[in-house]
């Protein structure tokens, strides 16, 4: 059974970068698509972007300028990376594997709470 | 961007009702829309892909349908364990975005 978990600090101060890891087992990260996902407190949920194996790259344009996402087969990560961030990115951080090209997200991780703050 | 839309925004129902959530896209999606089950502290649920296809282990009073811009999640037959906030996402576009969320809760 593939399980992701995410890790990374939980409080960031304002203009900083925000870096988070996710570590997948139970399964190879090769030739899947994996993914980033935030919900703000109490409110719905928005994707950030997502990476393939190889390295490809799709990105939410809103959060386009700050975003890297990166992927280290071989440690079975990948990795968010967001810049100068505000209160307004204060969420809970969700990784998560895409069922193919287009595909659902099928497996989550029970997510993080990054919090934006000086 | 493509905009989802749900329909209503909140519900409350008794168990062992029926229950029935829309979404609406913006634009034509085909068939790229899934439905996902969220409770609250934890990660959303795959409950429905490809607007129709049932997720592995997830109970059959769920059933998804709908294709182009409007798409249906029903609940056959309520149960304790499916109050929760429900969510679209759509998948077509190159800029995925999902549903502002239905919340179902107990009458």
């Amino acid at each position: 059974q593939v399980q992701l978990q995410e890790s990374g600090p939980g409080l960031v101060k304002p203009s900083e970068t925000l870096s988070l890891t996710c570590t997948v087992s139970g399964g190879s990260i090769s030739n899947y698509y994996w993914s980033w996902i935030r919900q703000p407190p109490g409110k719905g949920l928005e994707w950030i972007g997502y990476i393939y194996s190889s390295g490809s790259t799709n990105y939410n344009p809103s959060l386009e300028s700050r975003v890297t996402i990166s992927v280290d087969t071989s440690q079975n990560q990948f990795s968010l990376k967001l810049t100068s961030v505000t209160a307004a990115d204060t969420a809970l951080y969700y990784c998560a594997r895409v069922g193919g090209y287009r595909g659902p997200f099928g497996y989550w991780g029970q997510g993080t709470l990054v919090t934006v703050s000086s | 961007d493509i905009q989802m839309t749900q329909s209503p925004s909140s519900l409350s129902a008794s168990v062992r009702d029926k229950v029935t959530i829309t979404c609406r896209a913006s634009q034509n999606i085909t068939t790229y829309l899934n439905w996902y089950q969220q409770k609250p502290g934890k990660a959303p649920k795959l409950l429905i892909y490809a607007a129709s296809s049932l997720h592995r282990g997830v109970p059959s009073r769920f059933s998804g349908s709908g294709s182009g811009t409007d798409f249906t999640l029903t609940i056959s037959s309520l149960q304790p364990e499916d109050f929760a906030t429900y969510y679209c996402q759509q998948s077509y576009s190159t800029l995925w975005t999902f549903g502002q969320g239905t919340k179902v809760e107990i009458k």
